[in-house]
Formats: C-alpha cells, sequence, structure tokens
C-alpha cells in the first residue's frame, strides 16, 4: 500500500502570507494526487485534482504542483476563510489513501 | 441539484450489525463509481470501501475486509454499506462519495452519517 505523508502536521501564519503544504508519497504516484479542505464542522471539499487541476469554484490563489513522489499544495495569499484542515489523497491504485492532514491556522 | 444523502448512523454495541444507506439525486448514479471514507470525529480521513458503477471492480480497505460489504442499486440510486462484527474502532462519521472512475478523486461528498460503536 501507498503512505501519504503531510508536513507540517499543523502551521500557524498571518493573512497575506504564502502558505506551502507537501505531500510525499512511499512510492511513484506519476500526477494521482488531489488535495481537499475540510472547514471545522463541515465536509472535505475537493481543491485540486491530477495534482494541479483546480476544482471548479476554487479560489485562484490555491495551486498544486508535483509528480511521482512529492507535492504541493500552495495559497498564494492567506485569508481568514482558509482556516482548515488540508489533506493530501493518492488515487494511483486502491487502496486509495489519505495524508495525515494539515491544520491551517491564522 | 447534485445530492448524497447517508442515513443509517446509529449507536450499536460491538459485534453488531448496521447497514448504511446513501441516496444519490441530480445525476445519473449508474455513470459514477462510489466509495465510503470515514472519520473518527477529530480524526483524519480513511478510504473504507468502493465499487464501480458496474459492480464489476469492489474493494476494502483491510481494517474492514471481511466485515463489511459495499453494495449498489442502479435503478433506485442507492449505495449501501452492510457492517457486520463491529468493533469500538469503527466508530466515525461515514462519508459517501461519487469518483469518475474506480481509482480516483473524490469530488462529490455527502454530509457524513454517525456511527458509534460502544457498549
Amino acid at each position: 500500500d501507498i503512505q501519504m505523508t503531510q508536513s507540517p502536521s499543523s502551521l500557524s501564519a498571518s493573512v497575506g502570507d504564502r502558505v506551502t503544504i507537501t505531500c510525499r508519497a512511499s512510492q511513484g504516484i506519476r500526477n494521482s494526487l488531489a488535495w481537499y479542505q475540510q472547514k471545522p464542522g463541515k465536509v472535505p471539499n475537493l481543491l485540486i485534482s491530477d495534482s494541479s487541476t483546480p476544482h471548479s469554484g476554487v479560489p485562484s490563489r490555491f495551486s498544486g504542483r508535483g509528480s511521482g513522489t512529492e507535492f504541493t499544495l500552495t495559497i498564494s495569499s492567506l485569508q481568514p476563510e482558509d482556516v482548515a484542515t488540508y489533506y493530501c489523497q493518492e488515487y494511483n491504485s486502491v487502496p486509495l489513501t489519505f495524508g495525515g492532514g494539515t491544520k491551517v491556522e491564522i | 441539484e447534485v445530492h448524497l444523502v447517508e442515513s443509517g448512523g446509529n449507536l450499536v454495541q460491538p459485534g453488531g450489525s448496521l447497514t448504511l444507506s446513501c441516496a444519490a439525486s441530480g445525476f445519473t448514479f449508474a455513470d459514477f463509481a462510489m466509495h465510503w471514507v470515514r472519520q473518527v470525529p477529530g480524526k483524519g480521513l480513511e478510504w473504507v470501501s468502493g465499487i464501480s458503477w458496474n459492480r464489476l471492480n469492489i474493494d476494502y480497505a483491510d481494517s474492514v475486509k471481511g466485515r463489511f460489504t459495499v453494495s449498489r442499486d442502479n435503478g433506485k440510486n442507492f449505495l449501501y454499506l452492510q457492517m457486520n462484527s463491529l468493533r469500538p474502532e469503527d466508530t466515525a462519521v461515514y462519508y459517501c462519495v461519487r469518483c469518475w472512475g474506480f481509482s480516483s478523486f473524490f469530488e462529490l461528498w455527502g454530509q457524513g452519517t454517525l456511527v458509534t460503536v460502544s457498549s
């Protein structure tokens, strides 16, 4: 099974800061990686698929990149409404696995 | 409008059984693979099980294999998860999710239903 390691597990930043979250796969997964945002008390929402393709309606400050084993999610200018936990997920093969999550605070 | 609505979550004793249902609406259910993902309150996300649109691909996480059974009724637009031999560690919110393919990202989530396994 593929293991997904996210870092950091939490971070605190200021409004307007550039924030980067990293996700590493235990083996190559091409670009089969998605990112989700889960706000407190809410359902997870898809942000990005195929490593870098934003889902419909996702603000342009969110971007993803990477291929193989190392991936990043970047928030170019952190906003108060971005307070959430962010998860990566690989879909190269079943079982589908998630990273442990990164809690973003302001 | 596109919706996934889970039901069936409840308090159940260890060793007991429960069946979760997910009602799909607003899209052609038979076109999509469907999965169950769970989340222990305050913890991370865990994939549980998936079923392809034609039921030819079905798989389970090792943690539930042999105890849980996923099924679907494309005529009624329902997804199911039969859970047997429940354990306290199965306590979680269970989400029904839609995928384009069997091994894919989760593009549409239900609101979740809480399963609590406790004596």
